[in-house]
Formats: structure tokens, sequence, C-alpha cells
């Protein structure tokens, strides 16, 4: 039962062009969302969240858009570098007792093309 | 700056091997996850601790076990290794603080021949 869900295994965007990826999720009950990037070889590393209550966080050229109605967050990436390839993971955390364990989307490897 | 190592970036071992991958983190987290990382499947989590000698099963525990004598230590333990246990392991600690960010080790490519 896949709560995260990342339906889009790969996009490929041109260089200063805006990237937006997506993640979809089933359950009501998350306090934060979370994007994750992770190049090959290395470990995630965070990138941007958004509390369950807002419905835009922005820092630099990445902006999170949460549509709590239709239980969709967005990634955009303003304007797209070739530094950004890489696989980028949304994740959401679980209101309560269960806070400390993120539930992780499948991940959408993103290219940048020059 | 936020540390987490993992004893090996590469392993290579052969099936019915006893694998133990390490994890250190220098931040003082109570709570550290191992999760493996397969093409289209996303990162799915093994086991969890909480606490020194605590631990939980994640989504996947079958065929590991975990082990945390220390709390800037937790081991992941392939009893007898698999060819379907071939992937990327990752090591993470967590900030209490939110929204939870967990931080990463560079992962084990493990490869069980």
């Amino acid at each position: 039962d896949q709560q995260v869900k990342q339906n889009s295994p790969s996009l490929s965007v041109q260089e200063g062009r805006i990237s937006i990826l997506n993640c979809d999720y089933t359950n009501s009950m998350f306090d934060y969302f979370l994007w994750y990037k992770k190049y090959p070889a290395e470990g995630p590393t965070f990138l941007i969240s958004i509390s369950s209550i807002k419905d835009k966080n922005e820092d630099g050229r990445f902006t999170v858009f949460l549509n709590k109605s239709a239980k969709h967050l967005s990634l955009h990436i303003v304007p797209s570098q070739p530094g950004d390839s890489a696989v980028y993971f949304c994740a959401a955390t679980p209101v309560g007792a269960g806070a400390q364990k993120l539930v992780f989307g499948q991940g959408t490897r993103l290219t940048i093309n020059p | 700056d936020v540390k987490v190592t993992q004893s090996s970036r590469y392993l290579v071992k052969r099936t019915g091997e006893k694998v133990f991958l390490e994890c250190v983190q220098d931040m003082d987290h109570e709570n550290m996850f191992w999760y493996r990382q397969d093409p289209g499947l996303g990162l799915r989590l093994i086991y969890f601790s909480y606490d020194v000698k605590m631990k939980e099963k994640g989504d996947i525990p079958e065929g590991y076990s975990v082990s945390r004598e220390k709390k800037e230590r937790f081991s992941l333990i392939l009893e007898s290794a698999s060819t379907n246990q071939t992937s990327m392991y990752l090591c993470a600690s967590i900030t209490w603080a939110v929204p939870y960010e967990q931080y990463f080790g560079p992962g084990t490519r493990l490869t069980v021949t």
C-alpha cells in the first residue's frame, strides 16, 4: 500500500526552463512533506519541506506547493541547471507516534539538458 | 557539520555469507534507520532504532537483523546473504526538530553473487 506516490519515473527538461516534479499521497494524516535530492552513489540530501498547514514554501530556485484537497504536492525548480540532474524523492512525516518515520515515494529521475 | 558515515561504499559478497554494514552518526540523534533503495521502489525501511538496544521492524525486515549497542552506531546484519539482497543500503539518523529531516549516509552498494 503505497501511501506516497511519484508516478513519473523520469523527467527531462531544458536548461533554464522550469522543472516540475509531482507527488501524490493517499493518507491525510501527514504532518510535513519533504523533498530529497539524490546523486548516484551518494545518500539523499534534504532539499525543502512544507508543513501540512501551508500551501507554499519557497527557498531560492526551489518552491514546493501543497494542494490538500487534491492530496498533491509539487516541486518547482526555476531556472533548471545541469547540477539539478538527480533523483528526487518526496517524503511525508506521519502525524503522531510514527512522526520520526518518513514515508518515501518511488523517486523521479530529473535530467537537465544543456 | 552533520555527519553520517557508512563503513563501506562498495561491497561484494557471496551467497550465504554473513554481512555486516556499519553506520555511525556524530549528531547525538536517538533515532537511526536502515533503508534499501531499488530502482522504481524508492526507499524502503528495513529497521529503525529509537534508542540504544531498542529496535523496531520496518516494512521489509525479512532476512535482516540490526544491532545498536552505542547511541552513535547502528549496524545492519544480513545473516545469510542472498542475491535478492543486492541493493543500495542507506543509513539515516533524525533530528527531533520539525520537519524531522533525516540525515543520510553516503550509502553502501552491496552486490551478492
